[in-house]
């Protein structure tokens, strides 16, 4: 199936500082990506979806100024967790399609989202 | 909305025990129905997938069959490895067009072990 590359797979930041994801499609062209968080022992939330050269729609309940998502190209999405905090700790992971292809949802690896 | 249900877990089970992880969904439409798997520290995969009634889905020795008539999608396998001690969510996505389609909505996941 299709290339889905996050990274990093693990960062540890402190406390007010922010962290910068990257979810790249390596070999189509992702029109939609999704940024989806999973809670320890829990399912997967999706925060926001994006649209290559649109703002993000993001989730109720989901800060948009917190979780600053970019998709400037068809193969680059990136999330933002700005000012982070210890709450902000967990598994984030992105998907991405071609809506064109109509195709399924590739994943990332995720990324483990520690902050002190 | 959509929802998706998914027995609680821990599943606990033997080397070549029957598996069977239950899953029912509330959706609008005809959405088309997964099953991914997460295996620990790594994101997910796809296991496998039924876009409309009465389809099975199949991978790796597990199946699922699209229920429409009881609203479910059971992951089964007929003798399980210890390889395949992981996280099981089931998910839905509509196949309809507007502001949901592409999204995935995931049930709680189900994590379960295998003894040799």
């Amino acid at each position: 199936g299709a290339v889905v590359s996050q990274h990093p797979s693990r960062v540890i930041c402190k406390s007010g500082t922010s962290v910068k994801i990257e979810c790249r499609s390596l070999d189509f062209q992702a029109t939609t990506m999704f940024w989806y968080r999973q809670f320890p022992k829990k399912s997967l939330m999706l925060m926001a979806t994006s649209n290559e050269g649109s703002k993000a729609t993001y989730e109720q309940g989901v800060e948009k100024d917190k979780f600053l998502i970019n998709h400037a190209s068809l193969t680059l999405s990136t999330l933002t967790v700005t000012s982070a905090h210890p709450e902000d700790s967990s598994f984030y992971i992105c998907s991405a399609r071609d809506e064109f292809q109509n195709t399924e949802a590739f994943f990332g690896q995720g990324t483990r989202l520690t902050v002190v | 909305g959509n929802s998706v249900t998914q027995m609680e877990g821990p599943v606990t089970l033997s080397e070549e025990a029957f598996l069977t992880i239950n899953c029912t969904y509330t959706a609008t439409g005809y959405p088309s129905l997964f099953w991914y798997v997460q295996y620990p520290g790594e994101g997910l995969q796809l296991l496998l997938k039924a876009t409309k009634a009465d389809d099975k889905g199949s991978n790796k020795g597990f199946e699922a069959t699209y229920r429409k008539e009881t609203t479910s999608f059971h992951l089964e396998k007929g003798s399980v490895q210890v390889s395949d001690s992981a996280v099981y969510f089931c998910a839905l996505m509509r196949n309809a067009g507007g502001t949901s389609y592409g999204k995935l909505t995931f049930g709680q996941g189900t994590i379960l072990t295998v003894h040799p």
